[in-house]
């Protein structure tokens, strides 16, 4: 069983700050995708990457694919509330049903 | 626009109660999955669909089961409702395909008394 571990669990801050968000496995996974979760709503996909040492940017947030394809993280810049969220970092296996292993979340607030 | 759709937003039912979890998605998608989210664990994969009348055990299957008669719909049953299975239900719906994201509902909050 493939196990992605996710840290910290939970994040406060005050608007303006820096954070990052860290995804850890010891298994290598062929696509890790984030997705950020609001209350009373599903997750929502924010970015998938794929290939090792890959960045991808999304306005003030910046996600990492490790080299080795076993870890990624997601940095924020200068942190609003309208980031408050939960955020989850997914790890996606080689067959084509599509099954992704979730870390345990990131519960972010960002304080005005 | 994609759309899932989960039955019921917030569902009470009592122990020992047959209980049905529906969603129906709108995007022609060939996988469907049920997961459970609780304070911690994240999302736990209970089951997956590749295709209509085709199903896979996830991580934590028992005590559920899922039919998919029609490629749209994807339902969830507990059998015999038991108290630790108060949770967060979330169905997702994806392409086939490595790599594709998976489009969620927004969530059955169910409380099992």
């Amino acid at each position: 069983t493939q196990l992605l571990e996710q840290s910290p669990q939970f994040l406060s801050i005050q608007e303006g700050e820096n954070l990052t968000v860290y995804c850890n496995s010891s298994s290598v996974f062929s696509s890790l995708q984030w997705y950020r979760q609001e209350p009373g709503e599903g997750p929502v996909l924010l970015v998938t990457v794929v290939t090792g040492g890959e960045v991808k940017k999304l306005k003030r947030l910046t996600f990492q694919f490790g080299d080795a394809r076993k870890d990624s993280s997601l940095h924020i810049t200068a942190a609003q509330p309208g980031d408050t969220g939960l955020y989850l970092c997914a790890g996606g296996g080689s067959t084509s049903y599509g099954k992704l292993t979730f870390g345990q979340g990131t519960i972010l607030t960002v304080h005005p | 626009d994609v759309k899932v759709t989960q039955s019921s937003r917030y569902l009470v039912k009592r122990t020992g109660e047959k209980v049905f979890l529906e969603c129906v998605q709108d995007m022609d998608h060939e996988n469907m999955f049920w997961y459970r989210q609780d304070p911690g664990l994240g999302l736990r994969l209970i089951y997956f669909s590749y295709d209509v009348k085709m199903k896979e055990k996830g991580d934590i299957p028992e005590g559920y089961s899922v039919s998919r008669e029609k490629k749209e719909r994807f339902s969830l049953i507990l059998e015999s409702a038991s108290t630790n299975q108060t949770s967060m239900y979330l169905c997702a719906s994806s392409e086939r395909g490595v790599r594709q994201p998976q489009h969620f509902g927004d969530g059955t909050r169910l409380s099992i008394l």
